[in-house]
């Protein structure tokens, strides 16, 4: 199974920051990479899906960037409502596997 | 719009099934779409465990694949979960979600709100 690493595991920041979270994946997945954020009790939310489409109705301050084994999610302007958990995705081979998430908490 | 909806068993009893039911509204079952099964044991990460078309067309997790059974009833727009042999590492999280495909990338677009199961006797 295609193993994926994010960096940071957790994270401190202010409202307003510029944040970013990496994501590698342990070969090559072109571009079938999704990004999700999770609130506590809450669901996962699509955010981002092969690796740069923003899905309909977020926020255009979230953006996704890479190809291949190395990803970015960046967050222009931290808000409130951001304060969660974030998890990469690839769906390039079976089975599909996550990045063990990246706690964004405030500072 | 598309819901989902899971339902099923709060307790099972180790040894024991673990069955559960995501119901689709809003859309058909029968569309181009994946139907997936994921789960979260507490304090931890999402586990994908298995998905299926409405044709019946099933991939599984291979660390699962020997105890889960995943189905689809389109008479009743709804596809279910069974995990066998659970233990307590089996507690968790349960979502059920639809998997789009497109030409270049599949993504979970459309989640359940999630059931917790807990494996307890």
């Amino acid at each position: 199974a295609i193993r994926m690493t994010q960096s940071p595991s957790s994270l401190s920041a202010s409202t307003g920051d510029r944040v970013t979270i990496t994501c590698r994946a342990s070969q090559g997945i072109s571009s079938y990479l999704a990004w999700y954020q999770q609130k506590p009790g809450k669901a996962p939310k699509l955010l981002i899906y092969a690796a740069s489409t923003l899905q309909s109705g977020v926020p255009s301050r979230f953006s996704g960037s890479g190809s291949g084994t190395d990803f970015t999610l960046t967050i222009s302007c931290l808000q409130s409502e951001d304060f969660a958990t974030y998890y990469c995705q690839q769906y390039y081979s079976y089975p599909p596997t996550f990045g063990q998430g990246t706690k964004v908490e405030i500072k | 719009q598309v819901q989902l909806q899971e339902s099923g068993p709060g307790l099972v009893k180790p040894s024991g099934t673990l069955s559960l039911t995501c119901a689709v509204s809003g859309g058909s079952i029968s569309s181009s779409n994946w139907w997936s099964w994921i789960r979260q044991p507490p304090g931890k990460g999402l586990e994908w465990i298995g998905e299926i078309y409405h044709s019946g067309s099933t991939n599984y997790n291979p660390s699962l694949k020997s105890r889960v059974t995943i189905s689809v009833d389109k008479s009743k727009n709804q596809f279910s979960l069974k995990l066998s042999s659970v233990t307590a590492a089996d507690t968790a999280v349960y979502y059920c979600a639809r998997l789009v495909p497109t030409v270049t990338t599949y993504y979970m677009d459309v989640w359940g709100k999630g059931t917790t199961v807990t494996v307890s006797s």
